[in-house]
Parts: C-alpha cells; structure tokens; sequence
C-alpha cells in the first residue's frame, strides 16, 4: 500500500533555513508528482508546489519562489522540502502529498512535519 | 492567485442532505474541470473525496457527490452521518504559473 512517511517536528529560528523529507513506499516513486501543502494553526490548506520526481522539475506558488526548494533522492524514494529565510508566520504543519494519478493532487498524503518559528 | 471561495459553515441532521459551494473564477474552476474535494478531520491529514469534478476515488462513500456550473463547484453529502462533521475543501486547477489553488474550508457540523 502507498505510505508517505514524513520526519519529525522542528523547532527553528527567524531567519533559519528547514528541510523536511517524505519517504514513500508501496509505489513507483518516479511515477507520480508529489506535491507540498502546508496548514498554519486554525487556518486552511496552502498549495506550495510540485516537483515531477522522474525529471527533478518544479513548479513553485509564487509566493514562495525565492525561497522555497523541491528536491529529491530516487535511491531511496524521497522527496523534500526546504524553506529558507524563515518568518513567524511560516509556523505550519507541512505535508507532502502524491498525486492519485495525472492533475489530481492529494490522492495520498504524509502524515505532516510541525515547523515551529520562534525567537 | 486568490483562494476559491467557501462559506465558512454549514451544518444539517442526520440523515439530511447539504451542499458545500466553491467559488473561483474563469482562470481556475470556469476553465478546467479539474477539481477536487478533501475532508479533513481535526489533527488529521486531509483524505481526497472528489476529484475531476465529479469522480470518486476507491473506498469512498457514494454519499458524496460533486458538480460544477460554471465557475462554482459544489459538493454534495447525502445520508449525513455524524462521522461526515469535519472541514472540507476544495481545489482546482489554475494554470501553468501557479497550478493549483485551495479554498479557504467549509466547517461541517453534524446537528
């Protein structure tokens, strides 16, 4: 079965740079887009981005171009996210999620990375 | 690229029928069909319900239904039941620059 397996809670500083992995199983990694979608306390879902495990291409939300990086490793199925120049405002519950097939984001998801802000 | 638009809340009884309304424009929802629905319990991953419009994924309930007219997509849950109450969401797709947009979440509660 399709399991995203995602790494543990981070405490960061302003400023500070985050790297958050999603190791997946049960599938052929390189055969679906996986997607990055965080949650701030109390709010909504936020769509960050995309990166085509096969190629390496990534698609960015604009507002975080600049800041945000998609990368993976096919050797050992995982995918990450990194977020740099951290503010307050980026505490959230980030999650990684594959597609279910072609366009249609959020058919398996991760079970989220807390990154806490805080001075 | 603006959330799409979701009323906050919506409630009904056991049993009933409701009908969550998502919102966007002639650049995401009016022009692909292309959007999906996810149910999101407290503390819990969100679980897609709906995509393309209208398509359910294996295992889930025929209960939930989408649809779209124009630029607004809605989901349907028949028969609610109590394990229905959670906050749901809609996406869609926007475009190459940046693809895919959520609403802001529709809070179901279960009378």
């Amino acid at each position: 079965q399709v399991q995203l397996v995602q790494s543990g809670a981070e405490v960061k500083k302003p400023g500070a740079s985050v790297k958050v992995s999603c190791k997946a199983s049960g599938y052929t990694f390189t055969g679906y887009y996986m997607h990055w979608v965080r949650q701030a306390p109390g709010q909504g879902l936020e769509w960050m981005g995309w990166i085509n495990p096969n190629s390496g291409g990534t698609n960015y939300a604009q507002k975080f171009q600049g800041r945000v990086t998609m990368t993976r490793d096919t050797s050992i199925s995982t995918a990450y996210m990194e977020l740099s120049r951290l503010r307050s405002d980026d505490t959230a519950v980030y999650y990684c999620a594959r597609d279910l097939q072609a366009v249609t984001p959020g058919g398996y998801w991760g079970q989220g990375t807390l990154v806490t802000v805080s001075s | 690229q603006s959330a799409l638009t979701q009323p906050a809340s919506v409630s009904g009884s056991p049993g009933q029928s409701i009908t969550i309304s998502c919102t966007g424009t002639s650049s995401d929802v009016g022009s692909y069909n292309l959007v999906s629905w996810y149910q999101q319990h407290p503390g819990k991953a969100p679980k897609l319900m709906i995509y393309e419009v209208s398509k359910r994924p294996s295992g889930v309930s025929n209960r939930f239904s989408g649809s779209k007219s124009g630029n607004t997509a809605s989901l349907t849950i028949s028969g609610l039941q109590a394990e229905d109450e959670a906050d749901y969401y809609c996406c869609s797709y926007a475009g190459s620059s940046t693809p895919w947009v959520f609403g802001g979440g529709t809070k179901l509660t279960v009378l």
